[in-house]
Formats: C-alpha cells, structure tokens, sequence
C-alpha cells in the first residue's frame, strides 16, 4: 500500500547544480504528474504523462525536464537550479476519472 | 481554459462550531470532477470529498459536505463541528472527465488557510 513514493523529501541546491527529483507509483495508474506548489498559487502543473512513453507541458515548464522511465515511474529533472525554482514539489497520478493520489512532497532550496 | 477561484485566503472556526470555504470555477465542459483536498502542516495533500458533475446530489464525507451549485458553477465545504485537527490549508480543485487516454490535469484554487479556535 505504498501508493506514491517521491525522493527526496528535503533538498538544498547551489544555483546552477543539477538534481533529479524521483517519483513511483504501485497503482498501475496510467497518469502521472509533477506540481510545484508555491505561497499564494496553489499548485501549478509543471509537466504530465498522460501514458508511458509520453509527456507534456504544463502552466510551468521552464527550467524543467521530465522522463516517463516506465508505467510506474516519472521523473522531474533541474538542469541547472534557479533561486526562482525553490518550491515544493509533488508527484502525483490518477486514476482513470477519479481523484488524484499524491506523494508527500519535496521542499526545494536553491541558494 | 478552466480556472478555479477561492475567494477566502483565510478563515477561522471556533471549535465545535461550523464554517464554509468558497470555490467557483469556470469551464464550458458539462462533465467533470471536483475535489476539496486537504493539507495540513505535514505536507500531505489528504482528499476530503469529491463531486461528480452529473450528480445533482451534493456529496457527504462525515462532518464534510458540499453545496455544489452547477448552473453558478460554485462548489463549497462546509465542516460541521470543527475539530482542531481540521486546521489545515484547503484546495478546490477541477478536473475534466476522460474518455479514455490521458486522465487530464487537476487544476487547482490558491487554497483557504483554515484555522481552529479551542
């Protein structure tokens, strides 16, 4: 009954290192998403996969690279972290037209 | 292009008593979900209740139940006999209904600090 697991919980990052923030999901869902929750805004979708082998844009994509590795997995990769992308971050996936299952978040520092 | 608005940053309860968290949304899709999730200090995006679009009848999860106005486009929480565990953020959130292929986006409100008074 894992549901969804995402890595690491805390991070602290230089501007301009690199990281990649790991998410899995044991539900078979075939959706998969990565969400930056900030102060004021809610959560704001970064990038999606609607299906294996698949991925797509959302509202905040900049500075952000995604890769679908398998059905269960869906990572979230800075290239180059930006004061701008210190946020928390979360994983999420749904299941087919029913409610979204959420990992329990990252907190990102880029100093 | 959808949008969910929750028009109270903050709200406060006294223990016991009742409170009610706005959420409108606008879309021009007949079929959909909405969702109030909760997240409380932890982090954790709990899901409190969900409403199917082409139910008239308003969900009810224990101590949470919605008014989901569909021609208004509103759906609110209203939390009867407030507990101090309740003190949490809360966000509305939308998604469309599939049919088949990708599940869509939940989009979701800024969110309603919800504090509890003992």
């Amino acid at each position: 009954n894992a549901g969804v697991t995402q890595t690491p919980k805390f991070q602290v990052l230089k501007t301009g290192q690199s990281m990649t923030l790991q998410c899995a999901q044991d539900m078979n869902h075939n959706s998969m998403y990565w969400y930056r929750q900030d102060p004021g805004m809610g959560l704001r979708l970064i990038y999606y996969s609607a299906s294996e082998g698949t991925t797509d844009k959302g509202e905040v994509p900049n500075g952000y690279n995604v890769s679908r590795l398998n059905k269960r997995e869906f990572s979230l990769r800075l290239e180059s972290a930006a004061p701008s992308q210190t946020s928390v971050y979360f994983c999420a996936s749904i299941r087919t037209n029913t409610e979204a299952f959420f990992g329990q978040g990252t907190r990102l520092t880029v100093v | 292009a959808q949008t969910v608005t929750q028009s109270q940053p903050e709200m406060s309860v006294q223990e016991a008593e009742t409170v009610t968290l706005s959420c409108t949304y606008d879309t021009s899709e007949s079929d959909y979900y909405l969702f109030w999730y909760k997240q409380p200090p932890s982090r954790q995006m709990i899901l409190v209740i969900r409403q199917e679009a082409y139910k008239q009848q308003n969900a009810t999860e224990n101590r949470f139940s919605v008014n989901f106005q569909k021609a208004a486009k509103s759906f609110s929480l209203k939390i009867s006999d407030s507990q101090l565990g309740d003190a949490a953020m809360y966000f509305c959130a939308y998604k469309r209904q599939n049919y088949g292929g990708s599940q869509g986006n939940l989009i979701f409100g800024k969110g309603t600090k919800l504090s509890v008074k003992p």
